[in-house]
């Protein structure tokens, strides 16, 4: 089943502690993109990457990494997470050629 | 630059009522115009989409035409049901990495009461 996965569904941390977030898709997609929901404002991109060892940065990339080590990985990293970065976080993985974006079931993450 | 936006909502309809959801859009190229539904607990899902201006894009009884003049994608459906009750999302790409760069609007939440 065509599919792309995140871990974990739900996270509680603290303020200051470095946590990942995971993203892999199935499909041999080239690009990947991580998008954060938020009330009000609908979904915002962070960053995204075009293929392996590319990526680049969206609207709202402040305070995040990522990295693109494999075609089918494209995981985020919080350095330093603060409460501000609370909000609903989705991977999306496409082809270039299809414009159809396929989403993950979405990261809720509380930063207290 | 680029940006989308949706009519306010919630909006609340009776089974086998009419529906639109407005969405018009800012772009300073030539975009192609998505909805996006997204149900309780689950990741969004293309709905249907139009690359070129005229274009008709349908999927599930719902539909949205691409009108250049009014930069505009509204989306309708002739008779909703229950289970299209959801939040939907109005969104457009444009440019060279179009496979990867969505612009969202602020999102629709629809409610259909049996």
């Amino acid at each position: 089943e065509a599919q792309v996965t995140q871990n974990p569904r739900y996270l509680i941390t603290v303020t200051g502690k470095k946590l990942t977030v995971t993203c892999s898709q199935n499909m041999n997609h080239e690009y990947m993109s991580w998008y954060r929901q938020d009330p009000g404002l609908g979904l915002r991109q962070i960053y995204y990457s075009m293929n392996v060892e590319v990526t680049d940065k969206g609207d709202v990339p402040e305070g995040y990494k990522v990295s693109r080590k494999e075609k089918r990985n494209f995981p985020l990293i919080l350095e330093s997470p603060s409460p501000n970065q609370t909000s609903l976080y989705f991977c999306a993985s496409s082809q270039d050629t299809t414009y159809e974006q396929y989403f993950g079931p979405g990261t809720r993450l509380t930063v207290t | 630059g680029d940006s989308v936006t949706q009519m306010e909502g919630p909006v609340t309809l009776s089974e086998e009522a009419f529906l639109t959801i407005n969405c018009t859009y800012t772009a300073t190229g030539y975009p192609s115009l998505f909805w996006y539904v997204q149900y309780p607990g689950e990741g969004l899902q293309l709905l249907l989409k139009a690359t070129k201006a005229d274009d008709k894009g349908s999927n599930k009884g719902f539909e949205a035409t691409y009108r250049k003049e009014t930069t505009s994608f509204h989306l309708e459906k002739g008779s909703v049901q229950v289970s299209d009750s959801a939040v939907y999302f109005c969104a457009l790409s444009i440019g060279e990495t179009s496979g990867s760069r969505l612009t969202f609007g602020e999102g629709t939440q629809l409610t259909v009461n049996p």
